[in-house]
């Protein structure tokens, strides 16, 4: 079955940098991309963007650009997503979430990585 | 940056109807698709492309498209429908997702 597996917890201080990981299994990985999404306590949905496992392209929201980037490795089909110059705002669940890349419906999802930025 | 509407919550009576309304500029080019959220758990694809429903989700979840306006449509509702949903579409250019703030649906 597909299976999401994300890295667990962080914390970190303002100004660091945090990696988050997200393991794929039950499909092949090059073959949907993979955006990230994220939700601060209470607030909604927030989408940062997305890579293409195969070929490595990536977009990323406006908001993010030039703080947020996001690799993988297909060796071990494992994508990333990381974001540097972290500040209180940035604490949130961040999820994976796989997509068909022609289109935008995020059928699987992973259980969501917490990280908060405190000093 | 581009935006969808929705309204912050919706209230119905078990078995009633529910209408969650999502609204954005670009909705007549891009399709839409919706989420549902409970507490705790990530989100769960329930419409996608305006209208389709994946397996294992319920019939009584339907969606429909209108101009700038997409409607995400509950029949029969059920207590444990109570749940956040999330709009979800892309910008004119189809490079950019964008969700819309969510709305909290409350079984009576």
């Amino acid at each position: 079955q597909v299976q999401l597996v994300q890295s667990g917890a962080e914390v970190k201080k303002p100004g660091a940098s945090v990696k988050v990981s997200c393991k794929a299994s039950g499909y092949t990985f090059t073959s949907y991309d993979i955006n990230w999404v994220r939700q601060a306590t209470g607030q909604g949905l927030e989408w940062m963007g997305w890579m293409n496992p195969n070929s490595g392209n990536t977009g990323y929201a406006q908001k993010f650009q030039g703080r947020v980037t996001m690799t993988r490795n297909t060796s071990i089909s494992t994508a990333y997503m990381e974001l540097s110059s972290l500040r209180s705002e940035d604490t949130a669940v961040y999820y994976c979430a796989r997509g068909p890349g022609s289109g935008w419906e995020f059928d699987y999802w992973g259980q969501g990585t917490l990280v908060t930025v405190s000093s | 940056s581009y935006e969808l509407t929705q309204p912050p919550s919706v209230s119905v009576s078990p078995g009633q109807t529910a209408r969650i309304t999502c609204s954005g500029d670009a909705l007549p080019k891009q399709y839409a698709y919706w989420y549902q959220q409970k507490p705790g758990q990530a989100p769960v694809l329930v419409i996608y492309k305006d209208s389709e429903r994946p397996s294992g989700i319920p019939e009584r979840f339907s969606g429909s498209s209108s101009g700038t306006t997409v409607t995400l449509t509950i029949s029969g509702v059920q207590a444990e429908d109570e749940a956040d949903y999330y709009c979800q579409s892309a910008d004119s250019s189809g490079t950019m997702g964008v969700f819309g703030g969510g709305t909290k649906l409350t079984v009576l």
